[in-house]
């Protein structure tokens, strides 16, 4: 089945630096590629997602790359703020009832 | 509803007790996914609706859990004879897509303690 793996497990970085995020995952026939960011006690929220015949999305301070050949794709947070610090989640679709999400990424934007 | 709504927030079974854990999806979403998220996880699929019909139970860990969709919209998901390892924050999430993934959306969840 399909496995994602996320990294790094923790990302600490400094307000108005960028963050970055790196997912793999196994089954070639995912096709949809969402990013959730989860604050303590909340359910997820979606902040973005791609398809996979597009390569690069862009939504103001949130980008999102994926590589098919490769099977991995970032997330990428520019000009990072304290209200940016959450969990963050990436997740694939090996098939249409589904998502298969990796383990989680922490993210602390100190001021 | 604005969103995706989960009823109880929290929940405290005894070992044994069986539970129902509520789901009001956002009005006119076709799909409905339940996931379970331990601890310091990321969400774990349950089971999909797509309206009434239970497309996918593969994730459903045992024979004591149970969904249901009755009307296609308020679903309920169902543990019997709770165990602790079945302690863990239930999501609930909900999608315009009729093909099952896309743009979903989570409730808060239902936080299940087994004692």
């Amino acid at each position: 089945g399909e496995n994602v793996e996320q990294h790094p497990s923790t990302l600490s970085v400094q307000e108005g630096d960028s963050a970055v995020i790196k997912c793999t995952y196994s089954d070639s026939a995912s096709n949809y590629f969402p990013w959730y960011k989860q604050e303590l006690g909340k359910g997820p929220q979606l902040i973005i997602d791609i398809r996979s015949n597009v390569g690069e999305k862009k939504d103001q301070r949130i980008a999102v790359t994926l590589n098919k050949t490769a099977k991995h794709f970032s997330l990428h947070i520019t000009e990072t703020q304290p209200e940016d610090s959450a969990v963050y989640f990436c997740a694939a679709s090996p098939k249409r009832t589904a998502l298969i999400f990796g383990k989680g990424t922490t993210l602390s934007v100190s001021s | 509803g604005a969103g995706v709504s989960q009823s109880p927030r929290y929940k405290v079974a005894k070992r044994g007790q069986d539970v129902a854990l509520r789901c009001d999806p956002i009005s006119g979403h076709v799909s409905l996914f339940w996931y379970q998220q331990a601890l310091g996880q990321g969400p774990e699929f349950l089971t999909y609706f797509q309206n009434e019909a239970q497309l996918d139970k593969s994730g459903l860990p045992s024979d004591r859990f149970f969904a249901e969709r009755p009307e296609g919209s308020v679903s309920t998901l169902k543990i019997q004879r709770t165990q602790q390892e079945d302690s863990a924050v239930y999501l609930c999430a909900s999608s315009l897509a009729r093909q099952g993934v896309g743009e979903a959306f989570f409730g808060q969840g239902t936080r299940l303690t087994v004692v």
